[in-house]
């Protein structure tokens, strides 16, 4: 059974701070997911990471994937109210035949004016 | 432009009453997925399709079914709802290709149920 450690479960920064947001696993992912999930909506995909070691970035938000395909973080620079919301990373299996996305347990994020 | 859509996005039924929630999308994925989430808490995958094959989790309720008509359309039936079937339900859609490799899963925006 692969797992998917996110941490940390709850952050609650003032606005322009920054904050990382770490997914780790013993397991290799062939390629993982980073979404966000505003209240009574269905999470909103940011980025697919593929590549070991590649790193991408949308305006603020800047993904990481490890070199080993194990794990995963997503920087925010200078938070804003906006960026409040539950971020999810989500890991799709290395071959075989298994279409389940590993989970971790996601991060809530709070950013207070 | 909408791609997964679910319907009705809140949807409130009595305790023991069956309800049925609905997927559409437009991307022709191949594979179609069912999720629970609780408050704040990860999706919890109850079962997906790929194509018309269907593949229930272990730890899904008997009281939990799906059907999927044809590759746009897939309902998820809860034949007798319970209060703690409250949540919100996420239905998504991926390709997977004939490698095997899964393409980025697509979530829909839901549908919260309420059990009176």
């Amino acid at each position: 059974t692969q797992l998917l450690e996110q941490s940390p479960q709850f952050l609650s920064i003032q606005e322009g701070e920054n904050l990382t947001v770490y997914c780790n696993s013993s397991s290799v992912f062939s390629s993982l997911q980073w979404y966000r999930q505003e209240p009574g909506e269905g999470p909103v995909l940011l980025v697919t990471v593929v590549t070991g070691g590649e790193v991408k970035k949308l305006k603020r938000l800047t993904f990481q994937f490890g070199d080993a395909r194990k794990d995963s973080s997503l920087h925010i620079t200078a938070a804003q109210p906006g960026d409040t919301g539950l971020y999810l990373c989500a890991g799709a299996p290395s071959g075989g035949s298994n279409y389940k996305l590993t989970f971790g347990k996601g991060t809530l994020l709070t950013v207070n004016p | 432009d909408a791609m997964v859509i679910q319907n009705p996005r809140y949807q409130v039924t009595q305790f023991g009453k069956p309800v049925t929630l609905s997927c559409s999308q437009t991307l022709n994925h191949n594979v179609m997925y069912w999720y629970q989430q609780k408050s704040s808490q990860a999706p919890k995958l109850l079962f997906h399709y790929y194509d018309k094959d269907f593949n229930n989790e272990a730890d899904t309720p008997d009281n939990f079914q799906s059907r999927r008509p044809n590759t746009s359309f897939c309902f998820l039936d809860i034949r007798s709802p319970g209060l703690g079937d409250a949540a919100m339900y996420l239905c998504a859609t991926s390709r997977v290709r004939g490698s095997g490799d899964q393409e980025t899963q697509y979530f829909g925006p839901g549908t919260r149920l309420l059990v009176l």
